[in-house]
């Protein structure tokens, strides 16, 4: 089993919409999880931490279910400029980040 | 806002050779590291660094690999010997605490080895 596994995507939707990307990760003990976001041959940029709680910031809203390893992200009212690749990450001990192959979306209009 | 820098933005070199990588951490920061990402494929990890010592380095970062500190500012990653398939975008981050603190990436050097 991979160690952070995402949607393939590419999901392609129209502006407005909502779109919801998934993630499971294998190891238990991981304590830490984020959200990345990334452009075309550009750096990972932070989009979000996550928490057991669920946690939300502004159109995004993210969710950790600890008992099925599964992490999700919800984008309300997409933007076209949320176009990007997002990257589900796991930090997999002495900060080591454990990242998914991404989760592609398009937003068009 | 603070950021990570890194120089050179592309390097091109021949098979064999050796490169040094450039990073420039948030001046703050305490941890260090590198990732690279192969052209289409996941980022991955390669090595941290706190406290003038490599924390964790995972299995691609094999001898020809070696990092460091050499002032106050700066830290490098060095392939001795490069190889066609380290051609590669790789990134610095740096973040200010251990596990579970944020890492703040920058933009990356695409290494491009002929």
């Amino acid at each position: 089993r991979k160690e952070v596994e995402q949607d393939p995507g590419p999901f392609n939707v129209p502006e407005g919409a909502t779109v919801a990307f998934n993630c499971t990760y294998s190891n238990s003990a991981s304590q830490s999880f984020f959200w990345y976001r990334q452009d075309c041959r550009k750096e990972p940029k932070l989009l979000m931490s996550v928490y057991s709680s669920g946690n939300e910031d502004g159109r995004f809203t993210a969710q950790l279910n600890r008992a099925s390893q599964y992490i999700s992200l919800l984008i309300r009212d997409s933007k076209l400029s949320d176009s990007a690749t997002y990257l589900c990450v796991v930090n997999g001990g002495y900060n080591k980040l454990i990242f998914g192959a991404g989760t592609r979306l398009a937003v068009h209009p | 806002e603070p950021e990570v820098t890194q120089t050179p933005s592309h390097q091109v070199t021949q098979m064999g050779q050796e490169v040094i990588l450039r990073c420039v951490p948030i001046s703050n920061h305490l941890y260090f590291y590198w990732y690279r990402q192969i052209l289409g494929q996941k980022v991955e990890f390669l090595v941290s660094f706190y406290n003038n010592e490599i924390s964790e380095k995972s299995e691609i970062f094999d001898d020809q690999f070696s990092v460091e500190r050499p002032d106050g500012s700066n830290f490098t990653l060095k392939i001795r010997s490069t190889k066609l398939e380290d051609s590669a975008m790789y990134f610095c981050a740096s973040s200010a605490l251990g596990t579970g603190d944020t890492q703040y990436f920058g933009p990356g050097t695409r290494l491009t080895v002929l």
